[in-house]
């Protein structure tokens, strides 16, 4: 079946503008990610939703960063007022409890974000 | 705080050159350690779950191994087209079945023909 997907696929944006990018999870995963991986980092977790729980934001950087889920089905992650420290691929995940009990994540192929 | 180092960071094999690539990690309570690879431009592709000490698990010329403070994956004859990102992540328990993945940096492998 049809794997994560995410638009844009490259987004170039001016310091100070506000971005959004899309993900569609795996039809029928509860759960969705958004991680950052910045040149030469390792990934880096922002937020997960599950169901109708409320979403873990624990690892958002700072209150310009803000994501929506609808349902159990598209999320967008929204970036307010970019700075250049936001230049990096944003990788969006979806997973869902299996009868062998793995919770794999599965990865969409990521949004590079460069702000000039 | 749950963390993960990976090494070498780069690897350079000649083909049929078998080796291992390490993840040492500290976690409270593991739920799962993972194994992903990526190629450049993409996203990281699921490879193995682990879940307990002394479990393997095999996939073509790859074999995942875990103790309670690190893991192994081993490349048996790596092919050129065996070159990639490997990404090593664990999850913690106690967060929920669907928790957040704590990731290495990565090992860059490169294998020449």
């Amino acid at each position: 079946g049809a794997g994560v997907s995410q638009s844009p696929s490259n987004k170039v944006t001016e310091k100070g503008k506000d971005v959004e990018l899309r993900c569609d999870p795996i039809s029928g995963h509860t759960a969705l990610y958004w991680y950052r991986q910045r040149l030469g980092q390792g990934l880096e977790f922002l937020i997960y939703f599950q169901g109708n729980s409320a979403p873990d934001k624990s690892g958002l950087p700072s209150d310009r960063f803000s994501a929506e889920r609808t349902g159990e089905s598209v999320s967008t992650l929204t970036i307010q007022r970019t700075q250049q420290e936001d230049s990096a691929v944003y990788l969006c995940a979806s997973s869902s409890v299996t009868t062998d009990y793995s919770y794999e994540q599965y990865f969409g192929p990521g949004t590079r974000l460069t702000v000039t | 705080e749950d963390q993960v180092t990976q090494s070498p960071e780069a690897l350079r094999l000649q083909e049929g050159e078998s080796s291992s690539l390490n993840c040492s990690y500290t976690v409270s309570g593991l739920r799962g350690l993972f194994w992903y690879r990526q190629d450049p431009g993409k996203g990281p592709e699921f490879l193995f779950t682990l879940y307990s000490a002394g479990e393997e698990k095999e996939k073509e010329r790859l074999k995942a191994t875990l103790t309670k403070k690190e893991s192994f994956l081993h490349i048996t004859a790596p092919k050129p087209e065996d070159s990639a990102t490997y990404l090593c992540a664990v999850q913690a328990k106690g967060a929920g079945a669907n928790s957040k993945l704590t990731f290495g940096k990565g090992i860059t492998l490169s294998v020449r023909p």
